[in-house]
């Protein structure tokens, strides 16, 4: 299995900020990673796929980037509503397998 | 609109069985794979498995926690995904969530998701 590592565990930032969360997948995953947010209670949604690609509504304050085995999700100037966990997971190979997950908070 | 609800959760001693339900709404639903993703209390995000479309067969592939006890299926005329949980331990413990999958035959992006259903295994 394609193990997925991320950094920081958790951060604490401002309204305003710029937030930056790594994952490191432990073997060449080339585009294939999707970011997801999870608000306490609620189900995991869905923020960017293959990297660098956008959901359907959500705000582009919200970026992705990286290859192969280094990607980060940058979150430009931070909402009061982006307060939540953070996960990545790779999509390349069978089993889907997600990132421990990076915690926001104030 | 697209939705996904997970229904049949609930208290199960170790040992016995469960079955959770996924109805579906708003969305081609045969052609989709569906998957399942489930999250002990706590902790991070585990894939438990997925059903392919019947497209491709309709097969099922498992996360190796679970394999050979617990089984996926699908009622297309329905709209409904099904988790057959078997053998339950202590450590399935956890909220069990139903997601949809690919429609191309690519795997592994979960895009919309159910609000989750708890699944406690205790004596």
């Amino acid at each position: 299995d394609i193990q997925m590592t991320q950094s920081p565990s958790s951060v604490s930032a401002s309204l305003g900020d710029r937030v930056t969360i790594t994952c490191r997948a432990s073997h060449n995953i080339y585009k294939y990673l999707n970011w997801y947010q999870q608000k306490p209670g609620k189900a995991p949604k869905l923020l960017i796929f293959d990297a660098s690609n956008l959901q359907s509504g959500v705000p582009p304050r919200f970026r992705g980037s990286g290859s192969g085995t280094d990607f980060t999700l940058t979150i430009t100037s931070l909402q009061f509503e982006d307060f939540a966990t953070y996960f990545c997971q790779q999509s390349y190979s069978t089993p889907p397998t997600f990132g421990q997950g990076t915690k926001v908070d104030i | 609109e697209v939705q996904l609800v997970e229904s049949g959760g609930g208290w199960v001693q170790p040992g016995r069985s469960l079955r959770v339900s996924c109805s579906t709404s708003g969305f081609p639903f045969g052609d989709y794979a569906m998957s399942w993703v489930r999250q002990a209390p706590g902790k991070g995000l585990e894939w438990v498995g997925f059903i392919r479309s019947k497209a491709y067969g309709e097969t099922a592939e498992y996360g190796a926690s679970v394999k050979g006890r617990f089984t996926i299926s699908r009622d297309d005329s329905k709209t409904i995904a099904y988790l057959q949980m078997n053998s339950l331990k202590i450590e399935d413990t956890a909220v069990y969530y139903c997601a949809r999958d690919g429609g191309d035959g690519d795997y592994g992006t979960f895009d919309y998701w159910g609000q989750g259903t708890l699944v406690t295994v205790s004596p």
